[in-house]
């Protein structure tokens, strides 16, 4: 079965440009996570979706961010414009449990670099 | 702030002896605690979890316990094994919320 697909699993920008991440999810798993990686922080969530409905989006840094889950099989993750300090790895994870804990499933990443 | 703390960001372990991580929470709220290993350019992958009903939870040469009075818990894995050397994250969360909260993880190397 396919995991979880994110793409590009590389991007390396320059600063002030707009990036987009996509994400394919398990089929069949209704919740969808964004995370990003860094040294200083390790695994941050940034936002979370159950049904394609943004349910929490407090961990988004700032306006520069948005998500969106326009269905339940595709998701994406836009940076504009990016920044040296957005350089990280973006995770994308799906979860077939809504409401009680389940195990996340998480993608390759995306490894964004902003010069 | 961190709620979800991993010190001794590295550990080296010879084969065939225990490897022993620990974390430490600050949310006493938290009721459900899992365990995720990181191999280099992949994705962190499910390996034990825990809820707060339970103080061990064992699965083959892994094993978690829970100390909710202290807010720490522990992996142990023996015997280590080369394939285990990777990074190890803690994740917490509230039962019934899909949110969980990361460590910063841990650097196992087993050498063989």
């Amino acid at each position: 079965d396919a995991g979880v697909i994110q793409s590009p699993r590389h991007e390396v920008t320059e600063m002030g440009q707009e990036v987009t991440l996509r994400c394919k999810p398990i089929s069949g798993h209704n919740s969808l996570f964004w995370y990003r990686q860094t040294m200083m922080r390790g695994l941050e969530l940034l936002i979370y979706f159950n049904n394609n409905v943004p349910i929490d989006d407090s961990g988004m840094p700032e306006d520069r961010f948005s998500a969106k889950m326009p269905n339940a099989s595709f998701s994406t993750l836009k940076i504009q414009p990016s920044e040296p300090r957005d350089s990280a790895v973006y995770f994308c994870a799906s979860s077939a449990r809504q409401g009680g804990t389940g195990e996340l499933f998480f993608g390759e990443g995306s490894r964004l670099t902003v010069l | 702030d961190q709620q979800v703390k991993q010190n001794s960001p590295s550990l080296s372990v010879q084969e065939g002896r225990i490897s022993i991580l620990n974390c430490d929470y600050t949310n006493s709220m938290f009721d459900y605690f899992l365990w995720y290993k990181k191999y280099p350019a992949e994705g962190p992958t499910f390996l034990i979890s825990i809820s707060s009903i339970k103080d061990k939870n064992e699965d083959g040469r892994f094993t978690v316990f829970l100390n909710k009075s202290a807010k720490h818990l522990s992996l142990h894995i023996v015997p280590s094994q080369p394939g285990d050397s990777a990074v190890y994250f803690c994740a917490a969360s509230l039962y019934g919320n899909n949110r969980l909260a990361f460590g910063k993880g841990n650097q196992v190397v087993v050498i063989p």
